[in-house]
């Protein structure tokens, strides 16, 4: 089976700007969750989503959406990027929501200048 | 406090010993725990995950799971070079799917 693939896998913004960042699980998963790891925060969860409803929400502010389409596929959004944005997004996928394990992507290497 | 603490670290170990990682989680009521490793400027991977008390083994990974003392821990047998990297310790603390992260404990095993 493929794995988690994400896209692009490097990004360079400036601040202002709002990007994109899309999430495909492996086949037959229907959960998707996004995290943003960076050196001081470590891993954060940012959301989770599952039947394309997002179930439940980090703490992060309202710039950082996201949503799942009908093939489970996921995107998440972040609108006004701020230095501090810079980080790795990463997108991991599991079967259902409840208690399984969770399979990582490569990531998105987000760089806000 | 932190939902899931783990020692940052380094912990180093010399080839062939026991390296042994350990965790705390805030949430009483967690059910699922899972132990990933990263390497630098890679992905977390997943090695092990334990759902209920005692012991789950695979090959030189061993899961310890103490839910009265909030208490997760991983042991690495026969530690080699290729174990170096940063262990992260994930907690489920509630029935969807929104991990805790720790913040890692970076290994290095000495050849």
């Amino acid at each position: 089976k493929a794995g988690v693939t994400q896209t692009p896998r490097y990004l360079i913004k400036t601040r202002g700007q709002q990007v994109t960042l899309s999430c495909s699980p492996i086949s037959g998963h229907r959960s998707v969750s996004w995290y943003q790891q960076t050196p001081g925060q470590g891993l954060q969860f940012l959301f989770e989503y599952f039947s394309e409803t997002q179930r439940n929400k980090g703490n992060f502010p309202g710039r950082f959406s996201g949503r799942q389409f009908s093939n489970s596929r996921s995107e998440m959004n972040v609108s006004t990027l701020e230095l501090g944005d810079s980080a790795l997004y990463l997108c991991a996928s599991s079967l259902d929501r409840a208690n399984n394990e969770q399979f990582f992507g490569p990531g998105t290497r987000l760089t806000v200048l | 406090q932190k939902e899931v603490e783990q020692n940052s670290g380094p912990l180093s170990v010399p080839e062939g010993a026991i390296a042994s990682l350990n965790c705390t989680y805030s949430d009483r009521g967690s059910q699922s725990f899972f132990w990933y490793r990263q390497y630098s400027g890679k992905s977390p991977e997943l090695i092990m995950s334990i759902y209920s008390n005692g012991d789950k083994e695979d090959g030189r990974f061993t899961a310890q799971l103490n839910k009265a003392s909030q208490y997760v821990s991983l042991l690495i047998r026969d530690s080699q070079p290729s174990d170096s990297a940063t262990y992260l310790c994930a907690v489920n603390m509630n029935t969807g799917n929104q991990f805790y992260f720790g913040t890692g404990t970076s290994l290095t095993v000495i050849p």
